[in-house]
């Protein structure tokens, strides 16, 4: 049994930037959600997809943000013209049933 | 906003002695989840429990949920050093089940 899989774990990028994360989630599972965490806080929620569908964006999920699941699989996040407040650890996480997550490693940004 | 709070924010203890970590969250919920990071490691899901439930157990892991009082308890018995990890309670957001909100988390530090 693989686990969510994230790519690339770290990734350091110049202010104004874009960036594109992938998170390959469990094989069975069609619930995808991605969190931010910064450094001594709880993840925060960000977006999550049912199957290709993105049901729910967060508030914190600003125009700069854009997610896609396209065929109901991986996901992609992506962040146009990087800030510094944009350096977090990004995480996805999938599951099979509404509660129970599976996280990923993450993959962290840091914004120069 | 984070849902859940939990205390102590650090907790440091001798390897057997029993640790205690708490959490308190805010609106109603249908469950609570306790999930672990290691440092450089993504979140692992400990244990759910239900709100028609009271207590639950799990390997070394005790839960315990007190919905009048909305606070929930986690007691790892018999500590080890690779128990030292950071420690989060999680609910389910008020409108949707989907997205999780996780406090602030307890840093416990277990000595050999």
């Amino acid at each position: 049994d693989t686990g969510v899989s994230q790519n690339p774990r770290h990734k350091i990028t110049k202010r104004g930037q874009n960036v594109t994360f992938r998170c390959d989630p469990i094989s069975e599972h069609n619930r995808l959600y991605w969190y931010r965490q910064t450094l001594g806080q709880g993840p925060e929620f960000l977006t999550y997809f049912q199957n290709e569908a993105q049901l729910e964006k967060s508030r914190l999920l600003s125009d700069r943000f854009s997610a896609e699941r396209p065929k109901g699989s991986f996901s992609t996040l992506e962040i146009q013209r990087t800030e510094q407040g944009d350096s977090a650890m990004y995480l996805c996480a999938s599951s099979r049933q509404r509660y129970e997550q599976y996280f990923g490693p993450g993959t962290r940004l840091t914004v120069t | 906003s984070q849902q859940g709070e939990e205390d102590p924010q650090a907790l440091s203890i001798q390897e057997g002695e029993n640790a205690t970590m708490n959490c308190s969250y805010k609106t109603s919920i249908n469950n609570l989840q306790w999930y672990r990071q290691n440092s450089g490691r993504g979140l692992v899901h400990l244990i759910l429990i239900r709100s028609n439930e009271r207590e639950k157990h799990s390997g070394r892991l005790r839960v315990t949920l007190d919905t009048s009082k909305k606070s929930s308890s986690l007691l790892i018995t018999a500590s080890r050093a690779a128990d030292t990890a950071s420690y989060f309670c999680a609910t389910p957001g008020e409108t949707s089940g989907s997205r999780l909100t996780f406090g602030e988390g307890t840093q416990l530090t277990v000595n050999p």
